[in-house]
């Protein structure tokens, strides 16, 4: 098993653009999830996804949007760029149980963003 | 909105000394996750735990429901233990919430 696989794993873009990141897992995990991680602060929870064609925001989903067609893909889209997301992104997928994500957490290797 | 706050920030230590991170969260919980990032960036799983306590290895994770605490230790600690170690707590809103984490150096 490839687990979580991301890319790319490190992009500069320039205010303004859009770009997709791109986040896999062959484990066939329901529940899917991106974070943004800064200096300083903890992992925050930007979106999520309990199955295919379900998603749901989570702390800081403003300038994000993701969609989950498959149960193996939940890419996470940069609608215009900013400065401000500046950041290192994680994906993250795990198994559900009873309807909520209690299990193991499994991480791809992570994007570094840079916004010019 | 579940708040986790994690203590050290930062700690140094001596090759072979017992360590203790702390984690506490401010509502009832469903489950907690200790993570640990290593230098280069990668992030894994080390316990989920929802009572009690879990042992793999040198490494010991607790949880005090009652107390909204859990605590990361580690025996006889090693240079190879030097790494970020961030607790998550999962609350009714199927979201993690996730400490700002404690970097670790072990001196050989």
């Amino acid at each position: 098993n490839a687990g979580v696989t991301q890319t790319p794993k490190f992009q500069v873009l320039k205010t303004g653009q859009s770009m997709t990141l791109q986040c896999a897992q062959d484990m066939n995990h329901e529940y899917m999830s991106w974070y943004r991680q800064d200096p300083g602060m903890g992992l925050r929870l930007i979106h999520y996804s309990v199955g295919a064609g379900i998603t749901d925001q989570g702390e800081v989903p403003n300038g994000y949007n993701v969609s989950r067609s498959t149960t193996e893909d939940f890419p996470l889209r940069l609608l215009s760029a900013a400065p401000s997301q500046t950041s290192v992104y994680f994906c993250a997928s795990s198994a559900l149980a009873r309807g909520a994500s209690k299990e193991t957490q499994y991480f791809g290797p992570g994007t570094r963003l840079l916004v010019l | 909105k579940n708040e986790v706050e994690q203590s050290p920030q930062n700690l140094t230590a001596q090759e072979g000394e017992f360590i203790t991170i702390n984690c506490s969260y401010s509502v009832g919980i469903s489950a907690l996750h200790w993570l640990q990032q290593h230098p280069g960036g990668g992030i894994v799983s080390l316990f989920m735990l929802s009572s009690g306590k879990k042992k793999h290895g040198r490494l010991i994770a607790t949880i005090n429901i009652q107390e909204k605490h859990s605590s990361l230790h580690i025996t006889a600690s090693h240079p190879r233990d030097s790494a970020v170690y961030i607790c998550a707590a999962y609350g009714s809103a199927r979201q993690l919430t996730f400490g700002s984490g404690t970097q670790l150096t072990v001196l050989p």
